[in-house]
């Protein structure tokens, strides 16, 4: 029933080292989105699709990057993480101004 | 811009008593509001929205909320709560063409 898949759950990279996140759906939505999300935090925008059309937040670091192969799938490149870096990494599709989260990615810097 | 304020980045109750969350919202157009639930190591989960139809809108887990538009609020209750409640809450507003905007979230604890 999973409709937001997101892998791994967890990920421990080291400092520096690309690292790439991943996330699918099963609901078919043109739109999906990037979070960051830092402890006691709200979600930061890291970017969006409208379908194949890319847009980055402003404040988004070059460090990240994304794809989006196809519809189904969204990946997060982060080319040479930082110990700031350390969040949780959530994907989310949208529909009629509802979005629909996956479970997210912890990612871990040492 | 659009944007969002909760008042108290923590609210604890007792277990059976009220829960009443705050959200204040600015919009120079008609806004869709939400709210969603958090738990720890999770994404997050819609509770209910606001969609410009009726203004007492009744979400999942028996939370509810009223669109106030004299207020600007939004604000999230439930009558009774649960220690399942505990959780981050957090609002969110769009315009519909643009992505959420989201507040900086209360954490509910829940006290048996």
């Amino acid at each position: 029933d999973a409709m937001v898949i997101q892998n791994p759950r967890y990920q421990v990279t080291q400092f520096g080292k690309p690292v790439t996140l991943s996330c699918s759906q099963t609901l078919n939505h043109n739109v999906m989105y990037w979070y960051q999300q830092k402890s006691s935090q709200a979600p930061k925008l890291l970017f969006h699709y409208y379908d194949k059309d890319f847009n980055n937040e402003a404040d988004t670091p070059d460090n990240f990057q994304s794809r989006r192969p196809n519809t189904s799938f969204c990946f997060l490149d982060i080319r040479s993480p930082g110990l700031g870096d350390a969040a949780m990494y959530l994907c989310a599709t949208e529909s009629a101004y509802e979005q629909y989260f996956g479970p997210g990615t912890r990612l871990t810097v040492t | 811009a659009q944007s969002v304020t909760q008042l108290g980045s923590h609210v604890s109750v007792s277990e059976g008593a009220l829960v009443l969350l705050r959200c204040n919202y600015s919009s120079s157009v008609p806004p869709y509001l939400f709210w969603y639930v958090q738990y720890p190591n999770q994404g997050l989960q819609l509770l209910l929205k606001y969609t410009s139809a009726a203004t007492l809108v009744k979400g999942i887990n028996g939370f509810e909320a009223e669109f106030k538009k004299s207020e600007t609020s939004f604000h999230l209750t439930k009558p009774s709560a649960h220690m399942s409640d505990a959780a981050e809450y957090f609002c969110a507003v769009t315009l519909g063409n643009t992505p959420l905007v989201f507040g900086k979230g209360t954490r509910l604890s829940v006290i048996a």
